[in-house]
């Protein structure tokens, strides 16, 4: 079964707009992480967010993460043709444990 | 820094076959995972490894799949037989876990696809 699961599972906007992505999960976590994959590089890692943290940013990515009602959020500020991705987030395991669980994705088409 | 290495990159079978996999993490990385990523899925974890020894491997199907990492560096998994549902994207990736965090780093995948 899948910890983590994202909403929208796709999301449409013009370059410049900014895409907010969800993820919720059900067990406590340790850490929270969001990853980007694309045809051209992979599965690339984006930021970590451990649960201590509310809110973390690099560059035009802005993480908040609410322990209490289980979800996180991505948002992408100013977006770019480029990035035109699918978004997962992953949870470690149940329980604690580090042990890496994947969503679905939210794929994510940004219009130049 | 070299990153995971995966190969083949491309594979193409029959059902009732078998096939493997080959995975070299980043030097120096002491964690390695291997996951399934079917079309339209987020990857899940089949193995995970720390050095040589097996930290989970619940969602591995034990009966046709296998996963070794001898000297704790380079790792193989292996399909025997193949059936059309293991059609996927068989991801490698590595991390250097420390203070709980793990930042994985991914290879570029090796796409199976049994007829």
């Amino acid at each position: 079964s899948q910890q983590g699961e994202e909403d929208p599972q796709a999301l449409s906007i013009q370059e410049g707009e900014n895409a907010t992505m969800n993820c919720s999960y059900k067990t406590s976590i340790n850490n929270l992480q969001w990853y980007r994959q694309n045809s051209g590089r992979g599965l690339v890692h984006l930021i970590l967010i451990r649960s201590n943290e509310r809110e973390k940013h690099s560059g035009r990515l802005r993480v908040t993460l609410d322990t209490s009602k289980k979800s996180s959020s991505l948002l992408i500020t100013a977006s770019r043709a480029a990035d035109t991705a699918s978004y997962f987030c992953a949870t470690d395991g149940p329980g604690g444990s580090y042990i890496p669980t994947f969503g679905r994705g939210t794929s994510l088409i940004v219009h130049p | 820094e070299a990153g995971v290495a995966q190969s083949p990159r491309y594979k193409i079978i029959e059902k009732r076959q078998s096939v493997a996999f080959w995975c070299n993490p980043i030097s120096g990385h002491a964690t390695l995972y291997w996951y399934q990523q079917i079309l339209g899925q987020g990857p899940k974890l089949l193995i995970q490894f720390q050095n040589n020894g097996v930290v989970d491997d619940s969602q591995l199907p034990k009966d046709r799949f296998s996963a070794e990492r001898l000297k704790g560096v380079d790792s193989t998994l292996k399909i025997q037989p193949a059936k059309l549902e293991d059609s996927a994207v068989y991801l490698c990736a590595s991390s250097s876990i420390g203070q709980g965090v793990y930042e994985q780093y991914f290879g570029p995948g090796t796409r199976l696809t049994v007829t």
